[in-house]
């Protein structure tokens, strides 16, 4: 079925960097976007960023310009979503979701990726 | 702080009928782009609830409609069930932000 596999929880230490990743598989992975979104504990969604698994074009929101970089691997169907110089307040549950055909709407989502960034 | 808001929380008996709210601006829903709904259940991802305004995936009840008009949205919910509760999220694109922006959410109480 079409399903998006996150990678597993990370703890890092303030000014580290993660790398996290987004194996998708049962779809052309080429053919759908994937985006990425994060929630810190307790709060709300928190759109990150965007990758074209077809051309590897990004787009990123402007809070996260210069610490953001999302790279695909088209061969093993899976997108990477590097953070750098995590701060404390980076703590989040970390989601991949692919956009619908048609439609600007995530309709599939990772299972989340939990970061702790503590000293 | 987000674009687009929503109330913080809204309440209702089974079998009841809520709706929650997504308020927005001319550069985000007035400036015509769709309005996204989701639903989060305690402990997991969130799941597409309605797309393009007012469309249901498969598999989502007739329960759940969604409905825009100038720079609001509305999810209504009719016939609340226990399994309704949980947080629920309104997402549109904005052109000032040049950004995908979520409401604030809404957590859904059955009584």
């Amino acid at each position: 079925q079409v399903q998006l596999v996150q990678s597993g929880a990370e703890v890092k230490k303030p000014g580290a960097s993660v790398k996290l990743s987004c194996k998708a598989s049962g779809y052309t992975f080429s053919n759908y976007y994937i985006h990425w979104v994060r929630q810190a504990p307790g709060q709300g969604l928190e759109w990150m960023g965007v990758i074209d698994p077809s051309g590897g074009d990004t787009t990123y929101a402007q809070v996260f310009q210069g610490t953001v970089s999302m790279t695909r691997e088209t061969s093993t169907t899976t997108v990477y979503m590097e953070l750098s110089s995590l701060r404390s307040d980076d703590t989040a549950l970390y989601f991949c979701a692919r956009v619908s055909a048609g439609f600007d709407a995530f309709d599939i989502w990772g299972q989340g990726t939990m970061v702790i960034v503590s000293s | 702080q987000s674009v687009l808001t929503q109330p913080p929380s809204v309440s209702g008996a089974p079998g009841q009928r809520v709706t929650i709210s997504c308020s927005g601006s001319n550069s985000n829903i007035g400036a015509g782009f769709d309005v996204h709904w989701y639903q989060q259940l305690p402990g997991t991802a969130p799941k597409l609830l309605i797309y393009g305004n007012d469309n249901r995936p498969s598999g989502v009840p007739d329960r759940f409609s969604g409905s825009k008009s100038g720079t609001s949205a509305s999810l209504a919910m009719t016939g609340l069930q226990a399994e309704d509760e949980g947080d629920y999220y309104c997402q549109s694109f904005d052109s000032s932000l040049t950004a995908h922006v979520f409401g604030s959410g809404t957590k859904v109480n059955v009584l």
